[in-house]
């Protein structure tokens, strides 16, 4: 079965730091780009960060740029989100998302359940 | 910086009717346009894809057209299972969805 699964969100205070992680299975991992998008409380869907098969082409969100890192480890069939300065309107569902295809070349096929983070005081 | 706009940003209709939702981008993205179908409080699933192709296993009612910076997606005759928000999105270079379109039974 294909899947995505997240973890590491949670409750953080602004400006501190937190580390998603979104581990892949049925599907040969290296083979595809990965995302993550996210959504607030009641809002639409927002592309966060994306990245190639072999970590040659990133990108992010003017809204995260600078603050926020993607990674991944196509060993481990993992993707990772590093998270840094937190601010509160960073408060979201956080999706892990397969790319069909190549980096910019295809939808988003696969869709993990989402990880929450709240940043707050 | 490309804009995704739709409209309407929310609609009602009756069941079996026809309806349709618009996605204007603000600079030419060719095919590389997808629908997506949230339904309220699960995980955004994928319609379409290349502005017109289907995606294995969703139903011959949904239908997307369009090319350049204006796009359709079309369901032909509403089901209550429709009941749900739908997102364009484009997906070359930097991916960009739209503000989403809410769908309710009349």
């Amino acid at each position: 079965e294909v899947q995505l699964v997240e973890s590491g969100g949670g409750l953080v205070q602004p400006g501190r730091s937190l580390r998603l992680s979104c581990a892949a299975s049925g599907f040969t991992f290296d083979d595809y780009a990965m995302h993550w998008v996210r959504q607030a409380p009641g809002k639409g869907l927002e592309w966060v960060s994306g990245i190639s098969w072999n970590s040659g082409s990133i990108g992010y969100a003017d809204s995260v740029k600078g603050r926020f890192t993607i990674s991944r480890d196509n060993a481990k069939n993992s993707l990772y989100l590093q998270m840094n300065s937190l601010r509160a309107e960073d408060t979201a569902l956080y999706y892990c998302a397969k790319e069909y295809g190549d980096y910019g070349m295809g939808a988003f096929d696969i869709w993990g359940q989402g990880t929450m983070v709240t940043v707050s005081s | 910086d490309i804009q995704m706009t739709q409209s309407p940003s929310s609609l009602s209709a009756s069941v079996g009717d026809r309806v349709t939702i618009t996605c204007r981008a603000s600079q030419g993205i060719s095919n590389y346009l997808a629908w997506y179908q949230q339904k309220p409080g699960k995980v955004p699933k994928l319609l379409i894809y290349a502005a017109s192709t289907l995606q294995s296993g969703v139903p011959s009612r949904f239908s997307g057209s369009g090319s350049g910076t204006d796009f359709t997606l079309t369901i032909s005759s509403l089901q209550p299972e429709d009941v749900a928000t739908y997102y364009c999105q484009k997906y070359n270079s930097a991916p960009l969805f739209g503000g989403g379109t809410k769908v309710e039974i009349k």
